[in-house]
């Protein structure tokens, strides 16, 4: 499967606990993006790298959320002190940046990852 | 602010007849549109895209036109199958380069056999 990939798919914790995902993007992919999806909306942009740098965050990214991607490959999501709101589908996505003009910039998702603070 | 939006939160059709989805946008600075399918606990599945410099676009039963004046785009699937019953989001970007997507909130189709 050459798809994104991602780990855990569900994640239960207590309130207050850190918790982490990861994602391994489509291998000749350069962008990394995650996004948050909570029940009746669409997913909502958290970040994005291209390669091993993070260029954009979302105000909706806190200081209690981090994201890496240390070797331009795949990336990690943490989430410190996590917090009921917290509860979501975490959508890690990958797209080949720099097409030809006019042919925009198809993100594919992964599976998801739920997370379900209790 | 929802700079895209999609007012028809389900829609039910019957097997083999047409199904259309709808979805408006505010942004004149988009230029390209998606539309992904998701089923239940999973991510979100590309299906079909357009560029701003077309009005149509079409991938088997899958058919996007977009009217730009309007800031409206919409999916035909035609003919609708029990399979294609999911949730339908429209996304758009601004630029080539664009780094991120706008989604709209999803419009539930059923495809009654």
């Amino acid at each position: 499967d050459t798809g994104v990939s991602q780990d855990p798919r569900h994640k239960i914790t207590k309130r207050g606990q850190n918790v982490t995902f990861r994602c391994d993007p489509i291998s000749e992919h350069n962008r990394l993006y995650w996004y948050r999806q909570t029940l009746g909306q669409g997913p909502e942009f958290l970040t994005y790298f291209q390669n091993e740098a993070q260029l954009e965050k979302s105000r909706l990214l806190s200081d209690r959320f981090s994201a890496e991607r240390p070797k331009g490959s795949f990336s990690t999501l943490e989430i410190q002190r996590t917090e009921q709101g917290d509860s979501a589908m975490y959508l890690c996505a990958s797209s080949l940046a720099g097409g030809r003009r006019g042919s925009g910039n198809t993100i594919y998702f992964g599976e998801g990852s739920w997370l379900t603070v209790v | 602010d929802q700079q895209v939006k999609q007012n028809s939160p389900s829609l039910s059709v019957q097997e083999g007849r047409i199904s259309i989805l709808n979805c408006d946008y505010t942004n004149s600075m988009f230029d390209y549109f998606l539309w992904y399918k998701k089923y239940p606990a999973e991510g979100p599945t590309f299906l079909i895209s357009i560029s701003s410099i077309k009005d149509k676009n079409e991938d088997g039963r899958f058919t996007v036109f977009l009217n730009k004046s309007a800031k409206h785009l919409s999916l035909h699937i035609v003919p609708s199958q029990p399979g294609d019953s999911a949730v339908y989001f429209c996304a758009a970007s601004a630029g080539t380069g664009a780094n991120n997507l706008f989604f709209g909130t999803g419009t539930r189709l059923t495809v009654i056999p």
